[in-house]
């Protein structure tokens, strides 16, 4: 059981080049997140899914599309990398339960746009 | 929209002193959730709090959930380097799915 795992752990880019990161769950979740994490801005959501075949915008989408054609997988892309986009980006995945609203995290991408 | 405030951001403690984080909401949480991130790692649930005014312990961590669902706090007894992270709540709103990310407090402790 490996619970999140993302790929790759790390990447750097040129300004705009694309590339999609990778975030699979062993454990049957409904919910996939992506976040951000910046310093001093703590974890921003950046697109979820409710399950498979659906997506929906969080709270900093903007140059960033999501895919979740299979359960157990979430891509985030980055069509036209920017530097404003070096940051670390963590996956997290949760049961569909209201009482349970762990979130497992994987253990992110250190991407760098130059 | 809403947000949940975190405060302090950041704060430095000598070993064995005790530290607390405290997390608000301008309006009422469904419930509550709190995270560590180590340095270099990434976040790990510690607990969930649901009901107004509960009271959890993990060995040296006391959380509380307000008695108004609007805040909650995090408090660690006589600090140890093994504390050392960033401390986050996460609430969910009532009417949505996505959880809500305070800014965090990250802790950092000498010897």
């Amino acid at each position: 059981n490996a619970g999140v795992t993302q790929t790759p752990k790390f990447r750097v880019l040129k300004t705009g080049q694309s590339m999609t990161l990778l975030c699979a769950q062993d454990m049957n979740h409904e919910y996939m997140y992506w976040y951000r994490q910046d310093p001093g801005m703590g974890l921003r959501l950046i697109h979820y899914s409710v399950g498979e075949g659906t997506t929906a915008k969080g709270e900093v989408p903007d140059g960033y599309n999501v895919s979740r054609l299979k359960k157990q997988n979430f891509l985030l892309g980055l069509e036209s990398a920017a530097p404003s986009q070096t940051s670390v980006y963590f996956c997290a995945s949760k049961l569909d339960l209201v009482t349970k609203n762990i979130q497992y995290f994987g253990a992110g991408t250190r991407l760098s746009v130059l | 929209g809403q947000q949940v405030m975190q405060i302090p951001q950041y704060q430095h403690v000598q070993e064995g002193e005790d530290f607390t984080t405290y997390c608000n909401s301008s309006t009422t949480l469904s419930n509550i959730q709190w995270y560590k991130q180590r340095p270099g790692g990434h976040p790990v649930f510690l607990i969930q709090l649901v009901k107004s005014g509960e009271v959890k312990k993990q060995k040296r961590l006391t959380f509380q959930f307000g008695e108004a669902k609007k805040n909650s706090s995090l408090h660690i007894t006589a600090t140890q380097t093994t504390d050392v992270g960033t401390y986050f709540c996460s609430a969910r709103r009532q009417a949505g799915t996505a959880l809500i990310f305070g800014k965090g407090t990250t802790l950092s402790v000498s010897s």
